[in-house]
């Protein structure tokens, strides 16, 4: 089975400080994972993707994430936040050693709230 | 590319009433998800297709929903009869799964009120 997991509801930085919005993960395989930011009143966008490779992913809007195996983790990293930046994030795994179709889980989200 | 489109964008409706909510997913894209978010239970996959057949409708919470894709460029989520509690916001997403990366790109969701 897979599951992924968001540990915290609510994230809240102060504008230009580093943010991490944490997550992790439950597969047989090795995981696909990906995250998603949901501004309000949108759609979720995506956001980055590891498949394989660099344990370190860089995506949209100066976001990273990293991959650790070991921990079975996929942290949302970005050095210096921006106000902008307030809104809900999804972490989401897939398996494709479990499954061959396309599904993948959400996890819960974090709100994550960068003051001025 | 236009993106995933959903209409209506907002649907406000009252009890007993049949609601249709339609998607066009991205051109090429061979699968397609419906989901539905609500405060108290986040963000819920409904039902999903591959090639416009329904590979998994375990999440569809009762009989009163059904979703069909007559093609590859168009579907439907269907509630009849609506209730209350049916109230969230309904999202479809697609994607392009032979690219082997399995990335969804998300519609900006029909909001649905039922009175």
């Amino acid at each position: 089975a897979q599951s992924v997991a968001q540990p915290e509801d609510q994230v809240n930085v102060a504008e230009g400080n580093p943010l991490t919005v944490k997550c992790t993960y439950s597969v047989s395989g090795n995981p696909y994972l990906f995250w998603y930011v949901q501004y309000p009143n949108r759609g979720l966008q995506f956001l980055l993707k590891y498949i394989t490779g660099d344990n370190l992913v860089k995506g949209s809007y100066g976001f990273e994430a990293e991959f650790n195996k070991s921990q079975t983790s996929f942290h949302l990293k970005k050095p210096s936040a921006l106000v902008s930046d307030s809104a809900l994030y999804f972490c989401a795994v897939r398996d494709p050693g479990y499954s061959s179709a396309s599904k993948i889980i959400f996890g819960s989200g974090t709100r994550l709230s960068i003051r001025p | 590319d236009a993106g995933v489109i959903q209409s209506p964008r907002h649907e406000v409706t009252e009890m007993g009433q049949e609601v249709t909510l339609r998607c066009k997913p991205i051109s090429g894209h061979d699968y397609l998800f419906w989901y539905r978010q609500t405060m108290m239970r986040g963000l819920e996959l409904l039902i999903y297709f591959n090639n416009n057949v329904p590979i998994d409708d375990s999440g569809m919470p009762e009989d009163r929903f059904s979703a069909k894709m007559p093609n590859a460029s168009f579907s439907t989520l269907k509630i009849q009869p609506s209730e209350p509690r049916d109230s969230a916001v309904y999202f479809c997403a697609s994607s392009f799964a032979t690219s082997g990366t399995d990335t969804q790109y998300f519609g900006p969701g029909t909001r649905l009120t039922v009175l």
